[in-house]
């Protein structure tokens, strides 16, 4: 039972470099979102999606794309990786109707030197 | 001001004691109250999920909301070394319907 499954879990780049978080659920739950944990901060919510072909902006949309091609799959691109998007990054889902009952990944920490 | 607050600790106690966590919060719509426990270098998992206010209760886990004050808590019953995490509280409600996050608080329980 893998639940949400994130790759990788830990990644350093450059500033300027790009790259792709992956996220894939097998609960077949409609809603996922992206979040970054930092410290004294919580949980800030990145970008969510209510099904295939929907996403929409969270708290902290700058600097990060998202697509939704499919109900398992949900990954986060960085464009141009900056400092300040060193962070812990959450995937998460949640079945439909219950979006505060949320099943979190284990987590990519990404540091940008 | 943040839309909620939660002390960050940390909390240390031994293990048997009765430990209480808290979160405050401004937004009077908020119906859903939400705690998470994550554990070091994990994501987090859902804990208790209430609505509206009263308390529910799971094992030794005892979750009591208070609207009227815009209060919540946690409270663990007989700690044990493996509730050692930091435990976040989550809320959501009203128009946008967004969940929010306290920033968590770390406890430490000491065998």
């Amino acid at each position: 039972n893998a639940g949400v499954t994130q790759t990788p879990k830990f990644q350093v780049l450059k500033t300027g470099q790009s790259m792709t978080l992956q996220c894939a659920q097998d609960m077949n739950h409609e809603y996922m979102s992206w979040y970054r944990q930092d410290p004294g901060m919580g949980l800030r919510l990145i970008h969510y999606s209510v099904g295939a072909g929907i996403t929409d902006q969270g708290e902290v949309p700058n600097g990060y794309n998202v697509s939704r091609s499919t109900t398992e799959d949900f990954p986060l691109r960085l464009l141009s990786a900056a400092p300040s998007q060193t962070s812990v990054y959450f995937c998460a889902s949640s079945p439909w109707g219950d979006g505060e009952k949320l099943f979190f990944g284990s987590g990519t920490q990404l540091s940008v030197l | 001001q943040k839309e909620v607050e939660q002390d960050p600790g940390p909390l240390s106690v031994p293990e048997g004691a009765i430990v209480s966590l808290n979160c405050t919060y401004s937004n009077s719509a908020f119906q859903y109250f939400m705690w998470y426990r994550q554990y070091s270098r994990k994501g987090p998992e859902l804990l208790m999920y209430t609505y509206s206010s009263g308390n529910k209760e799971d094992g030794r886990f005892t979750a009591q909301v208070d609207k009227s004050s815009k209060y919540i808590s946690l409270f663990i019953r007989d700690s044990q070394p493996s509730d050692s995490a930091t435990y976040l509280c989550a809320m959501s409600g009203g128009a946008t319907n967004k969940l929010i996050f306290g920033t968590g608080t770390l406890l430490a329980v000491q065998p």
